[in-house]
C-alpha cells in the first residue's frame, strides 16, 4: 500500500483555487490515488480519485504527475465551506480495498 | 446509492462496561463493510473490515471485535472497554474491491470511555 505524504496545513482565499499536493512515490501500478475531506465530527466525504489520467467533477480536479509518484487535488473556487481536513490515500488490495488514511492537509479558506 | 445508517450518534460508557456499534447499509448488496476508529486529533485507524457474511478480517488486534450478521449489517462489540478505546468511530461501505471501487462513510458514533 502506498504511503502518502501531505502538508500539515494550508490557508487559501476565498474564491481562490485551492491546490492541495500530495506526494505517494511507493505507489503501485495498480494502485488508485483517492481524495476524501473531512469536516469537523462527520464522516469523510469522497471527492474523487485517479489512475494514471487527470480527472474532473463537480466537486474537483486531480491531477496526477506522469510518473505517479504525487498529485494535487483542485479546488477551483474555495469557499468557506470547503475549510476541512483533506486526505489523499492510495487503496490497496488484498481481498478488500483497504484504505490507509494519514493525518491530511487542513485547508482554511479564509474570507 | 448507498445510505449507510449508524448508531448511537454519540455515547458515553464507562470502562469495563462493553460496547455495541451498530452499522446498517440501504441500497446496495453484497458490499465491503468497513470500520474505523478516529482518535482526537487523528487520522483514521482501520480497524477491521469484511468482503461477507460471517467473514471478518482484523488490521489492528485489541479488546474489539466485529461481525457480520447480516450481508448489510456490521456491528462492532467489545467486552471490557478501555480508556484508549474513546474516539470516533465510523463505518464504510464499499460496492466490489477492485481498487476503483470508491469506500463511502456513515455519519460516524462518538465513543467517549470515562
Amino acid at each position: 500500500d502506498a504511503k502518502t505524504t501531505q502538508p500539515t496545513s494550508m490557508d487559501c482565499a476565498e474564491g481562490r483555487a485551492a491546490n492541495l499536493p500530495c506526494n505517494h512515490s511507493t505507489i503501485s501500478g495498480n494502485e488508485y490515488v483517492y481524495w476524501y475531506r473531512q469536516i469537523h465530527s462527520q464522516g469523510p466525504q469522497y471527492i474523487i480519485h485517479g489512475l494514471k489520467n487527470n480527472e474532473t467533477n463537480e466537486m474537483a480536479s486531480l491531477i496526477i504527475t506522469e510518473d505517479r509518484k504525487s498529485s494535487t487535488l483542485i479546488l477551483p473556487h474555495a469557499t468557506l465551506r470547503d475549510t476541512a481536513v483533506y486526505y489523499c490515500i492510495g487503496s490497496r488490495t488484498n481481498t478488500g480495498n483497504q484504505f490507509y488514511f494519514g493525518t491530511g492537509t487542513s485547508l482554511t479558506v479564509i474570507p | 446509492s448507498q445510505t449507510i445508517h449508524q448508531w448511537p450518534a454519540t455515547l458515553v460508557q464507562p470502562v469495563g462496561s462493553p460496547l455495541s456499534l451498530e452499522c446498517t447499509v440501504e441500497g446496495t448488496s453484497n458490499p465491503n463493510l468497513y470500520w474505523y476508529r478516529q482518535a482526537a486529533g487523528r487520522g483514521l485507524q482501520l480497524l477491521f473490515y469484511s468482503v461477507g457474511i460471517g467473514q471478518i478480517s482484523s488490521e489492528v488486534p485489541q479488546n474489539l471485535s466485529a461481525s457480520r450478521p447480516q450481508d448489510r449489517q456490521f456491528i462492532l462489540s467489545s467486552k471490557k472497554l478501555l480508556l484508549s478505546d474513546s474516539g470516533f468511530y465510523l463505518c464504510a461501505c464499499q460496492q466490489g474491491a477492485s481498487h476503483s471501487d470508491t469506500q463511502y462513510f456513515g455519519p460516524g458514533t462518538r465513543l467517549t470511555v470515562l
